[in-house]
This record gives C-alpha cells, structure tokens and sequence, in this order.
C-alpha cells in the first residue's frame, strides 16, 4: 500500500515556502526523500529513520514522526530550481531497503 | 565519481518481444533495484539483487526477472511484452552495509511497446 502525499500540486512565488506531507498506514523504518524534474531521474534530498528525527539540507528540510507514520518536507524561501515532482519512499519492516512510492507532489515555482 | 549508468536510452519493441535493460552501479554500491515508473507515477519496486540473488521483489509478475554480476551490474529482462509494459524504467544503486542507506537511481531506460 502506497504512502498518501499531499497537496498533489502546489504553486508558489519565488521565496515563498511550501510544506509536502506523507503519510504511511504501515509502520515504518525510514522515509527517503526524492525530487524529479520532467524527463530526468528522481534525485536523492534525504533520508529519516525512525526515532522523529529531523533533517536539512540547504533550505530544504523534513521532519519523520514515528508514532503517526508521516512526514514532512519543508521548502523555505523557494527558487526556482525547486520546481519538480517531490516523492516521499516509504520503507517498512516487511520490505526492508525497498521503497513505496507515493504518487507525488508537483511543485511549480514561478518567478 | 562515476553515477548510476544504464543503457539504452530509449528503446521501441513490439508486443510479445522480449527485452533486456542494463544498470552499472554507483562505485562502491553493491546493490541493484528495478523500478518501473508509469507517466504520472511514483516509482514502483520490481526487485533488488544482492551478492548476485534476487533479495527482494515486487507485485511483478515472472515476466520480468533479473541477474547480478560479480561486479555488481545488472540487468532487468522482460519477455512477452505487454503493451502496460510501457514504461520508464529505473535502476537505483545503494550499499546494503550499515542501518541506514541511500538509494541513487539512474537516469533510466524509456520502454515503448507498440
């Protein structure tokens, strides 16, 4: 069963901030974060285990909450480049070191 | 640092054909996973091989099957082509040691089955 992302599109202005949520109704070992840009393949944010730790990188952050299964993307003071197609991996204790999709969050960031 | 690479680029085949994908891993990787993603889709998990074993699989069915290398390449093979075959295919590299790991995909393999 596929983690649940929302919004499934969001369109921003430059600078402005952005949250992405994905939720699991499994529990699980790790969230992996991913962006993709049309035509290319999805490129590696992050990854959180569990224990609700929370990450960043650059302007790009997330947070894992282990006892609701979810996660949070954070995209602060937005450019440009974050355009794409955010997708969360979920990896649960029956399919250790494979990932669950969801079906992605298109995000737009106009000038 | 050499990244994930696959081959070909793109591909055309008939329905009933059969096909076979390549995937050279990140250097230092040891481990291969198939994703199949659709237009519009995440990334669905077809299998991971491991020490040349196929450790994990997907909903897939035995149409598509796989083999690992003693250099750790890979390839996805899939017969009796479909046209819901259609597809981007995705190879993700990443090292099994250690409690946490990060999965690098390639730049994949476009599949059209006309």
């Amino acid at each position: 069963q596929q983690p649940v992302q929302s919004p499934q599109a969001v369109i921003l202005r430059e600078g402005e901030d952005a949250v992405i949520n994905c939720s699991s109704s499994k529990a699980l070992y790790s969230v992996h974060w991913y962006r993709q840009k049309h035509g290319e393949a999805p490129v590696f944010l992050m990854i959180l285990l569990k224990g609700g730790e929370q990450k960043g990188h650059e302007k790009i952050s997330a947070s894992f909450n282990e006892k609701k299964q979810q996660s949070s993307l954070y995209l602060t003071a937005s450019q440009l480049s974050y355009s794409g197609t955010y997708f969360c991996g979920t990896e649960d204790y029956t399919g250790r070191r494979a990932l669950t999709f969801g079906s992605g969050t298109r995000l737009q960031v106009q000038p | 640092d050499a990244g994930v690479t696959q081959s070909p680029t793109h591909l055309i085949k008939t329905r009933g054909q059969q096909v076979t994908l390549r995937c050279s891993p990140k250097s230092g990787h040891d481990t291969v996973s198939w994703y199949q993603q659709a237009l519009g889709q995440g990334p669905q998990f077809i299998f991971q091989y491991y020490e040349e074993e196929e450790r994990q699989r997907g909903n897939f069915p035995d149409r598509f099957s796989g083999h690992q290398f003693p250099n750790y390449s890979s390839e996805l093979n899939v017969n009796a082509l479909l046209l819901g075959d259609s597809a981007l295919y995705l190879c993700a590299s990443s090292l099994v040691s250690g409690w946490a790991y990060e999965q690098y995909f390639g730049p994949g393999t476009r599949l059209t089955v006309t």
